[in-house]
């Protein structure tokens, strides 16, 4: 694809179940990125993937969270035991090469997670 | 943990009207970013600044890098509804060579 894509677009899920979010990089970008952005807020980051190692998962908020890219290219963000406060727009971004001044990220639209 | 401050937090003016809005931290980046972002869409990357008191253009936008690489702003000259959005700083983190750090937004609105 010609973007960042991410799926589902909106998830409404209840408290306490288990909730994956896929995102498709571009193709070629070895860095991949997640961040959660709540509602008037900048985006949050979350961890980032260089190939299919989590070179920095500093973000992530606890041990529920949990992120693969087991070949190196899609990413899955995992939530586990899901909490009211989970609830935020995750963003995914790719980039062709991490560890540069520019580091332009190209993010997708975002998955919406509603927990009631 | 740097953090980006950015201000106003909301901006309603008229067309053609001049705004110009602030980033700051009291942390030193190597570099900063300017993204806007579109309900419903992720941040697109407007510029990047690298040198301190860098200046640049991007038609009616104009970034400035502050000269200790601690600040930035952005400037709309005669602005447009089409200009209208959030907009959003971004750092890189010193420590980590791809996190970069965003400030809370500033959500603009262009009055016909």
């Amino acid at each position: 694809g010609a973007g960042v894509s991410q799926t589902p677009s909106n998830k409404v899920t209840e408290k306490g179940k288990y909730v994956e979010l896929r995102c498709d990089p571009i193709s070629g970008h070895t860095a991949l990125y997640w961040y959660r952005q709540s509602l008037g807020q900048g985006p949050e980051f979350l961890i980032y993937f260089q190939g299919t190692g989590a070179a920095d998962d500093s973000g992530l908020p606890n041990d529920r969270f949990f992120a693969v890219r087991p070949e190196g290219s899609v990413s899955t963000l995992k939530i586990q035991r899901t909490e009211r406060g989970d609830s935020a727009v995750y963003l995914c971004a790719s980039s062709l090469s991490p560890g540069s001044s520019y580091n332009e990220q190209f993010f997708g639209p975002g998955t919406r997670l509603t927990v009631l | 943990t740097q953090l980006l401050e950015q201000s106003p937090q909301f901006l309603s003016i008229q067309e053609g009207e001049n705004l110009t809005v602030y980033c700051n931290s009291s942390s030193v980046f190597s570099s900063l970013q300017w993204y806007r972002q579109e309900p419903g869409e992720g941040p697109v990357l407007l510029v990047t600044v690298v040198t301190g008191g860098e200046v640049k253009k991007l038609k009616r936008l104009t970034f400035q890098f502050g000269d200790a690489r601690k600040d930035s702003s952005l400037h709309i000259t005669a602005a447009q509804p089409g200009d209208t959005g959030l907009y959003l700083c971004a750092g890189d983190e010193y420590s980590s060579a791809s996190k970069i750090i965003f400030g809370s937004g500033t959500r603009l609105s262009i009055r016909p």
